[in-house]
């Protein structure tokens, strides 16, 4: 089946170290999306990319860094210069430049990463 | 800038119906979607509005009305499994298809 898949589901990580979330996704879209969602927050947009190698900031994107090198593919790294990283993060792809809701942006079930 | 409002928390019984509303100001508008998420699960797309009018879908309907910045999403015959956080989001119009997401509602139905 086509779909978003996100690793782990859980991760709890130490503070001070980096570390990278995956996203993968088979809809052969060709946007995909970062999203940070905190308690009572909403989703904000961390890093989006359109095309392969190729990648745009969001609302909130310090202490975050990405890479599109394949297609399928869209990894997140939190660093250490994130303030606050314990929240839960969602990628997501779509397919822009189609109107109406062919943009319609597909989720991944999501990370929740815990700094200790 | 842009602006998303959705009250923050609601309440309705079993087999009610329930209006949940959006107001936006956003520096670009290419339509509207309302997205359904479920507590620590990923948001699954509900519905989308570019033209002022209701659109149905069985239980669930979206109203827009673009010279008001104004949606209301619409569910009626509640059940139990309804209870979850409804995001209004804007697709903006500014070249890249990014959203603009609500803080979103937290709807509780109780029996």
């Amino acid at each position: 089946d086509g779909g978003i898949t996100q690793s782990p589901k859980y991760l709890f990580r130490k503070e001070g170290q980096n570390v990278t979330l995956s996203c993968e996704q088979n809809l052969n879209h060709d946007a995909m999306y970062w999203y940070r969602q905190d308690p009572g927050q909403g989703l904000r947009l961390i890093y989006y990319s359109q095309i392969v190698n190729d990648f745009q900031k969001g609302d909130i994107a310090e202490g975050y860094s990405v890479s599109r090198e394949k297609k399928e593919s869209f990894p997140l790294t939190v660093t250490s210069a994130q303030k606050n990283p314990t929240a839960f993060y969602l990628c997501a792809s779509s397919n822009p430049g189609l109107a109406g809701r062919h943009n319609e942006q597909f989720f991944g079930p999501g990370t929740r990463l815990t700094v200790l | 800038g842009q602006n998303i409002d959705q009250p923050t928390e609601m309440t309705a019984t079993e087999g009610a119906i329930v209006q949940i509303n959006c107001t936006y100001q956003t520096s670009g508008f290419n339509g509207l979607f309302w997205y359904q998420q479920h507590a620590g699960e990923a948001p699954t797309f509900l519905s989308y509005n570019v033209l002022d009018g209701l659109e149905e879908k069985g239980r669930f309907s979206s109203f827009l009305s673009r010279s008001k910045g104004y949606s209301y999403l619409l569910l009626k015959e509640l059940q139990m499994k309804d209870s979850a956080s409804y995001l209004c989001a804007v697709w903006k119009d500014s070249g890249y298809s990014t959203l603009t997401f609500g803080k979103g509602t937290m709807l509780l139905v109780s029996p």
